[in-house]
């Protein structure tokens, strides 16, 4: 089945306990993207990558990482996570460089930064 | 710099009613326009897009409409049912076309 898959779904941390949410797709989609969901605010692109070692900083890059070491890979990175991190994440991917396509979400990940 | 809005926040239609849900684009270099849909505890799913070169799409109940003099563009669900209810949410495209710029969002709810 195609799809986007991210773990964990849920997670509680602590400020400043590093952690990473894994994002992985099996549709050999070259473009891939990090979103972050906060209520009256929609989604907010965080990163996004257009290939294999090729990402750039969306529209609020701020304390957060990313890596594009394979295809099919896009790990999002908290090095030191703040309260106000704390949101609803989502990683994306589609066949071309272009938002002109359609995007395949995963099912989300719901952090809580104490 | 660049943003869409999207009204209302949240809209109520009887079941069978139709829904209109607008929104509105600063950027004038933007031309595609995608309409996604999320269910409660999901990802948001692609429902329906239209580019600058068409005014109006129609796929089954649901249509989108653009009115690029204006900068504006409308998603109508027809004929509504229970599984209508959801969150949508509008996008329009930056100039790069590799970002887009999302809406708020809409909760649906449909009351039977």
């Amino acid at each position: 089945e195609a799809q986007v898959t991210q773990n964990p779904r849920y997670l509680i941390t602590v400020t400043g306990k590093k952690l990473t949410v894994t994002c992985s797709q099996n549709m050999n989609h070259e473009y891939m993207s990090w979103y972050r969901q906060d209520p009256g605010l929609g989604l907010r692109q965080i990163y996004y990558s257009m290939n294999v070692e090729v990402t750039d900083k969306g529209d609020v890059p701020e304390g957060y990482k990313v890596s594009r070491k394979e295809k099919r890979n896009f790990p999002l990175i908290l090095e030191s996570p703040s309260p106000n991190q704390t949101s609803l994440y989502f990683c994306a991917s589609n066949w071309g460089g272009g938002s002109q396509e359609t995007q395949y979400f995963g099912p989300g990940t719901r952090l809580l930064v104490l | 710099g660049e943003n869409v809005e999207q009204h209302p926040s949240t809209l109520s239609v009887q079941e069978g009613d139709s829904a209109v849900i607008k929104c509105t684009y600063s950027d004038s270099a933007s031309n595609y326009f995608p309409w996604y849909k999320q269910e409660l505890g999901k990802g948001p799913q692609l429902i329906i897009d239209i580019r600058s070169n068409v005014g109006e799409k129609k796929d089954q109940r649901i249509a989108v409409t653009l009115n690029k003099t204006a900068k504006h563009f409308s998603l109508h669900i027809t004929e509504t049912q229970p599984e209508d209810s959801a969150v949508y949410f509008c996008a329009a495209s930056k100039g790069s076309n590799y970002q887009l710029i999302w809406g708020a969002g809409t909760k649906l709810i449909i009351k039977p």
